[in-house]
């Protein structure tokens, strides 16, 4: 059974980092053609692509957040971090960890984690 | 940036009708393109990849087809649980969704 799931802080204050776990089961991030990757969603909004990391470390990054995230694998096998830079109220949203079928042409998500929302405050 | 736009935004229908979704890209993305369906307060899940594959688990009621820009979600025959949002995403050098399809029961 493959599993994704988020964790990180519930709350941050405007101009603070984000750093976000993705810990998964299931499968390898060395496995040829996978990868895991972040959305989020603003309350009431659409999906939004934040990032991703292949099995052979290519990322991706959304254009317009390019300059505010990094993606890594983390120290364990089974862990995938995103930071996000001066965060800001308008990155208050759920985000969701996927994994990623690059085997397929269209990429899908096809595993979700459950999601963490975050609320960015002061 | 390749920009998919989805329509209708809202569809109000009833269990036991047909319906098609529509999502519709700015420049040609082949096959490139994945439909989910997502609930309140869960996760999306995933439907079609490929344009046209069901994904695993996926009931056969739900079909895809299309390529090149212009691409359909079809919903044979609906049941009180396909009631959800809808998103469609493509890849290309980057990913983006669509803003959404929202199906309603009348």
């Amino acid at each position: 059974q493959i599993t994704l799931k988020e964790s990180g802080p519930t709350l941050v204050k405007p101009t603070q980092a984000l750093t976000l776990t993705c810990t998964f089961s299931g499968f390898s991030l060395s496995t040829s053609g996978v990868g895991v990757g972040w959305v989020r969603q603003p309350p009431g909004k659409a999906l939004e692509w934040l990032a991703v990391i292949y099995w052979d470390d290519d990322t991706r990054y959304s254009p317009s957040l390019k300059s505010r995230l990094t993606i890594t694998k983390g120290t364990s096998r089974n862990q995938v971090v995103l930071t996000m830079s001066n965060m800001d109220p308008v990155d208050t949203a759920t985000y969701y960890c996927t994994r990623i079928a690059a085997t397929k042409s269209s990429d899908p998500f096809d595993v979700w984690g459950q999601g963490t929302m975050l609320t960015v405050s002061s | 940036e390749i920009v998919l736009t989805q329509s209708p935004a809202t569809v109000s229908l009833s269990p036991g009708e047909r319906v098609t979704l529509s999502c519709r890209a700015s420049q040609s993305i082949s096959n490139w393109l994945a439909w989910y369906q997502q609930k309140p307060g869960q996760a999306p899940r995933l439907l079609i990849y490929d344009a046209s594959n069901r994904a695993t688990g996926i009931p056969a009621r739900f079909s895809g087809s299309g390529s090149g820009t212009d691409f359909t979600l079809t919903i044979s025959s609906l049941e009180p649980e396909d009631f959800a949002v809808y998103y469609c995403q493509q890849r290309s050098d980057w990913y983006t969704f669509g803003q959404g399809t929202k199906l309603e029961i009348k």
